[in-house]
C-alpha cells in the first residue's frame, strides 16, 4: 500500500522553462513534505519542505505547494536549468497524532531531465 | 566537512550467504537511520538509531535482518542467508536529532546483488 505516490515516472523540460514535479498522498496524519534530489550513485540531498500549516514554501528557484484537501503537493522549478537533471522523491512525514516524526515515507521518484 | 560515508560501494553475493554494511556518520550526529531501495520502488525505512539504542526497527523485512551501532557513531546492518529479494541499494542517513526538521544527510549506499 503506497502512502506516498509519485505516478510520473520521469519529465522532460527544455532549459529556462517551468518544471512542475507531482506528489499524492493517502494518509491523512502525514502533516510534513520533503523534497529529496539524487544524482546518479549519490545518496538523496534535502531541497526543500513545508509543514501543513503552510500551503506554499519557496527558495530560490524552488517552490513547494501544498493542497491538503486534495492530498496533493508539487515542487515547481523556475527557471529549469541541466544542473536540475536528477530523480526527486517526495517524502512525507506524521509529526503529530503519536506519529513517528523522524520516519520518512517516500514516494517511488521522478526522473526530470532538463534538456539545454 | 566529511558527510555520511557507506562501504563497501557494491556487493556481490551469492544466495544464502551473509554480509555486513557499514555506515559512518556525520560525526555529532545522534541520529542515524537506515532506507533501502529496491529497483523502481522509493526508500523504504528499516530501522532508526538514536545514539546506541533503536527504538524503531519496524522496517527491518525479516530475522535476518539486524543492525547495530556502536560508541554512537559507526554503525553495521547485517543480513544474514541473502536472499535474491534482497538486491537493492541500502543508504544510510544521518541527523542531529531525531526529529523531523533535523536534515537527514545521506551517504552514497551500498549497492548489493545477490545471485
Amino acid at each position: 500500500d503506497q502512502q506516498v505516490k509519485q505516478n510520473s515516472p520521469s519529465l522532460s523540460v527544455q532549459e529556462g522553462r517551468i518544471s512542475i514535479l507531482n506528489c499524492d498522498y493517502t494518509n491523512s496524519m502525514f502533516d510534513y513534505f520533503l523534497w529529496y534530489k539524487k544524482y546518479p550513485a549519490e545518496g538523496p540531498t534535502f531541497l526543500i519542505s513545508i509543514s501543513s500549516i503552510k500551503d506554499k514554501n519557496e527558495d530560490g528557484r524552488f517552490t513547494v505547494f501544498l493542497n491538503k484537501s486534495a492530498k496533493h503537493l508539487s515542487l515547481h522549478i523556475v527557471p529549469s536549468q541541466p544542473g536540475d537533471s536528477a530523480v526527486y522523491f517526495c517524502a512525507a512525514s506524521a509529526r503529530k497524532s503519536g506519529g513517528s516524526n523522524y520516519k520518512l515515507t517516500f514516494g517511488k521518484g521522478t526522473l526530470l531531465t532538463v534538456n539545454p | 566537512g566529511a558527510g555520511v560515508s557507506q562501504s563497501p560501494s557494491n556487493k556481490v553475493t551469492e544466495k544464502g550467504k551473509d554480509v555486513e554494511l557499514r555506515c559512518d556518520p556525520i560525526s555529532g550526529h545522534t541520529a542515524l537511520y537506515w532506507y533501502r531501495q529496491s529497483l523502481g520502488q522509493g526508500l523504504e525505512f528499516l530501522i532508526y538509531f538514536q545514539g546506541n539504542s533503536a527504538p524503531d526497527k519496524s522496517g527491518l523485512p525479516s530475522d535476518r535482518f539486524s543492525a547495530e551501532r556502536t560508541g554512537g557513531s559507526v554503525s553495521t546492518l547485517t543480513i544474514q542467508r541473502t536472499q535474491q529479494e534482497d538486491s537493492a541499494v541500502y543508504l544510510c542517513a544521518s541527523s542531529v536529532q531525531g526529529r523531523i526538521n533535523n536534515e537527514q544527510f545521506f551517504g552514497p549506499g551500498t549497492r548489493l546483488t545477490v545471485l
